[in-house]
């Protein structure tokens, strides 16, 4: 069974804080990691799509790196905004073709 | 591209009912996904479809889930009969071959009384 663990579960923070949330997935028959931003009554919405050892990605104040030896992924938010405030799920696959694992997410709270 | 539409978005009825939730993917692409969202277990596969066949549908819960794809532009999760443990919210994802990125649906929020 591949497991993906999202850490933490959910935290609060000040506008203007920085963080970041970890993703654990199997380092063996890696292919693909993927970060999701999903909003409040909406559907999950990409962010970045990883799948070499080192990659890091950035989009605006948001990046995330990846791990694959060790099987973890990294997203960092610089100067939170109340606007982040959401759930970041991660998911994973093991080989082209397959459906995405999802993580349980890390739920986002940025008080102004 | 008006993304992939679901429907309903919401959809009340009583334990014992016909459920049927519809899902139209993103022309083009050839993958469907199906999953359900709850508290305890998060966005869980329920099946999914490459080029209308069904590939894995080790996450249908039970003989009561059943999924069709009968054309490239149609797909339907139905539970026969319902019960009130399957109230969720149920997505429906799209992807085209040679990509990993899966583009989600609204969603049905489903409540089974």
């Amino acid at each position: 069974i591949l497991n993906v663990e999202q850490s933490p579960q959910s935290l609060h923070v000040q506008e203007g804080d920085s963080t970041n949330f970890t993703c654990s997935f199997p380092s063996s028959n890696f292919y693909a990691l993927h970060w999701y931003r999903w909003e409040t009554a909406k559907s999950p919405e990409a962010l970045f799509v990883m799948t070499l050892n080192g990659d890091e990605k950035k989009k605006g104040r948001i990046s995330a790196t990846l791990n694959t030896k060790e099987g973890y992924s990294y997203l960092y938010i610089k100067g939170s905004q109340p606007e982040d405030s959401a759930t970041y799920l991660c998911a994973f696959a093991n080989q082209a073709g397959t459906a995405l694992i999802f993580g349980k997410g890390t739920t986002l709270s940025v008080s102004s | 591209d008006a993304g992939v539409i679901q429907s309903p978005r919401h959809e009340v009825t009583e334990m014992g009912q016909e459920v049927t939730l519809r899902c139209k993917p993103i022309s083009g692409h050839n993958s469907l996904f199906w999953y359900r969202q709850t508290m305890m277990r998060g966005l869980e596969l329920l099946i999914y479809f490459n080029n209308n066949v069904p590939i894995d549908d080790s996450g249908m819960p039970e003989d009561r889930f059943s999924a069709k794809m009968p054309n490239a532009s149609f797909s339907t999760l139905k539970i026969q009969p319902s019960e009130p443990r399957d109230s969720a919210v149920y997505f429906c994802a799209s992807r085209s071959t040679g990509y990993n990125e899966q583009f989600f649906g609204p969603g049905t929020r489903l409540t089974v009384l």
